[in-house]
């Protein structure tokens, strides 16, 4: 298995472009999670889904946006980019027997 | 809302010591307070998960206590290794709508020394 996967590694924005980041889960895990992480910051979540079709907000959800039409796939959009949105971006499953999350390796995003 | 604190500072520790880290936490009490490894530019690695009817874990050279009463979590790694430095996360889920919506505290970057 190769876990959770997430495209592009970096990417370099300029105020007002648009993205998305990819998430691809190859575990059947129905539980999917979108963090970003500022420098010297926990871990914050943005979005999450149950399941696919079910799509629900965390705690800063603002300037994003998500959708998952299969169990697999939970992309991230961002329409205007901001420099506030300027992070590291970490994709997480978790699957229903254990509670650990298995995150990928990370997106770090520049807006400029 | 839920606050959670880790030391800030990193703690430098010789080999073979025990390395104590800290979570201390505000307001409600977890239904779960996990702790994950972050190496740099890498995603958090699962370490360990206790329940807050649990006081303490052990997995290997790992041991977690959970102190509902002190809203409070120790982590403990035993006779350490250089391998072993690393950032330590824990994270808090209060597994009320929806498990899995983790809380995280900033960490404490652990520096082991031969």
């Amino acid at each position: 298995n190769a876990g959770v996967t997430q495209t592009p590694k970096f990417r370099i924005l300029k105020i007002g472009q648009s993205m998305t980041l990819q998430c691809t889960q190859d575990m059947n895990h129905n539980y999917m999670y979108w963090y970003r992480q500022d420098p010297g910051m926990g871990l914050k979540l943005i979005y999450y889904s149950v399941g696919a079709g079910i799509t629900d907000k965390g705690e800063v959800p603002n300037g994003y946006n998500v959708s998952r039409s299969t169990t697999e796939d939970f992309p991230l959009r961002l329409e205007l980019a901001a420099p506030s949105q300027t992070s590291v971006y970490f994709c997480a499953s978790i699957g229903l027997v254990h509670n650990e999350q298995f995150f990928g390796p990370g997106t770090r995003l520049t807006v400029l | 809302s839920q606050k959670i604190e880790q030391n800030s500072e990193a703690l430098n520790i010789q080999e073979g010591k025990t390395a104590t880290l800290t979570c201390n936490y505000t307001n409600y009490s977890p239904a779960y307070l996990q702790w994950y490894r972050q190496d740099p530019g890498r995603g958090p690695v699962f370490l360990l998960l206790i329940r807050e009817n649990e006081k303490e874990k052990r997995k290997e050279r790992l041991k977690v206590t959970f102190d509902t009463t002190l809203k409070q979590s120790l982590f403990h790694i035993t006779a350490s290794q250089p391998a072993d430095s690393a950032t330590y996360l824990c994270a808090l889920d209060r597994a009320t709508d929806s498990w899995g919506k983790l809380q995280f505290g900033a960490g404490t970057q652990v520096v082991v020394t031969p």
